[in-house]
Formats: structure tokens, C-alpha cells, sequence
């Protein structure tokens, strides 16, 4: 079982810019959220999608949006780039909504 | 909005000793998860305990859902332990939220 897996692992960015994370959920899984960890802080709810919609949202502006395909990966795209994007996102999946498995995370830092 | 406070926020152990970590929420849950943040980010999963007592190893938890609380104990601690612990809940809103977590230093 290879977990859940977040593409690409680092990535710097110019502000402005737009970028796009991706995810692929723990095999069997069909709940994927993804979750903003700024440094030194916990890690807070962004957005939730299942059934390819997104169920819940979390208190980020529209810039933050996202997609579920049929495979149920995900990807998280962020446009217009500012420095406090900066941080470690992460996706995490589960089956419904019950234990929540995390990827290894995508550190964002935007210059 | 629900609440997840930790406590202690920091703790600095000497290898061998053992430790108590402590989660209070607000509201009832439908599901509480402890995970241990490794250096390089990435979230472990210890437990998934919305009530109950778990053991796995040199790790146990207890969540007493009626008062609103978990503990995450840790017995003879190594310098592997070291990170940050995170408490998480989930109260029927579809979004875990974290607590502020514990940073572990445990010292050879």
C-alpha cells in the first residue's frame, strides 16, 4: 500500500504566479482534504472533496481551489501567488469521513 | 467554532523517562486522531480514538469523550519521540481541526 502521495515535494514560486499541488489518496479512499501548515503553527482546513465535489471549506479566499477526478486524486491549485502563501500543504484521505491519513506534504515558498 | 487546546506546549524529556499529553476540546466529536510530526513534516498516525483506551507499543491514549478530553502517554521515551504531537477532532463538519501540539525534545 503506497499511502498517500503529494507531487511535487518542494516548489519555489514568484509572486503572482499560479501553482498546482497534487495528491493521490491511500488505496481504498475516496475522501481527500487538503490542509495549509504555516511554520511553527497546526495545520488548518482548507477544503474537502468527495464525489469529485467539494463538501466542505475552510476560511481561505477563492485564490484557493480545487479539483477531485474519478480516481479520486485531487489536485489544489493557488493562483495570484503572495508571500504568505508560503507553507507546508498537505492532503490527507480517508474512507468517508472517518481516520484521516496524511501525505508527506508539498513545501510551498513563494519569493 | 469548536476548540483544541494542548497542553503542555513544550516538554523536554530525558531518554527512558515517561510523559503525559493532554487534549481538551470544546464540543462533542465524532472523531479525535493523535499524530506525531516528524522533522521533515510529515504527520504520523499514533492513534484514532474518538473514546476509549488504546496501547501500541511504548504509546497509549484514553479519550473520555462525556468530560472532552484525551491523553497521549508515552513510557520509557527515546530520542526518536522528539517532534511535535498533535491533537484532532472532528465534530461533524467534514474538517479535522488541530490543536496548537506539543513540542517533545527528548534527550539522550
Amino acid at each position: 500500500d503506497a499511502g498517500v502521495t503529494q507531487s511535487p515535494t518542494h516548489l519555489i514560486k514568484t509572486r503572482g504566479q499560479q501553482v498546482t499541488l497534487r495528491c493521490s489518496p491511500k488505496s481504498g479512499h475516496d475522501t481527500v482534504s487538503w490542509y495549509q501548515q504555516a511554520l511553527g503553527q497546526g495545520p488548518q482546513f482548507i477544503f474537502q472533496y468527495y464525489e469529485e465535489e467539494e463538501r466542505q471549506r475552510g476560511n481561505f479566499p477563492d485564490r484557493f481551489s480545487g479539483h477531485q477526478f474519478p480516481n479520486y486524486s485531487s489536485e489544489l491549485n493557488v493562483n495570484a501567488l503572495l508571500l504568505g502563501d508560503s507553507a507546508l500543504y498537505l492532503c490527507a484521505s480517508s474512507w468517508q469521513n472517518t481516520e484521516a491519513f496524511f501525505g508527506q506534504g508539498t513545501r510551498l515558498t513563494v519569493v | 467554532g469548536i476548540q483544541v487546546e494542548q497542553s503542555p506546549p513544550d516538554l523536554i524529556l530525558q531518554e527512558g523517562a515517561n510523559s503525559t499529553l493532554r487534549c481538551n476540546f470544546s464540543d462533542s466529536v465524532n472523531n479525535l486522531q493523535w499524530f506525531h510530526q516528524n522533522p521533515w513534516g510529515q504527520l504520523i498516525n499514533l492513534f484514532y480514538i474518538p473514546s476509549g483506551t488504546k496501547q501500541n507499543g511504548r504509546l497509549s491514549a484514553t479519550t473520555v469523550a462525556t468530560e472532552r478530553y484525551s491523553l497521549l502517554y508515552i513510557s520509557s521515551s527515546q530520542t526518536t519521540d522528539s517532534g511535535v504531537y498533535f491533537c484532532a477532532v472532528e465534530a461533524g463538519t467534514y474538517k479535522y481541526i488541530f490543536g496548537t501540539g506539543t513540542r517533545l525534545k527528548v534527550l539522550a
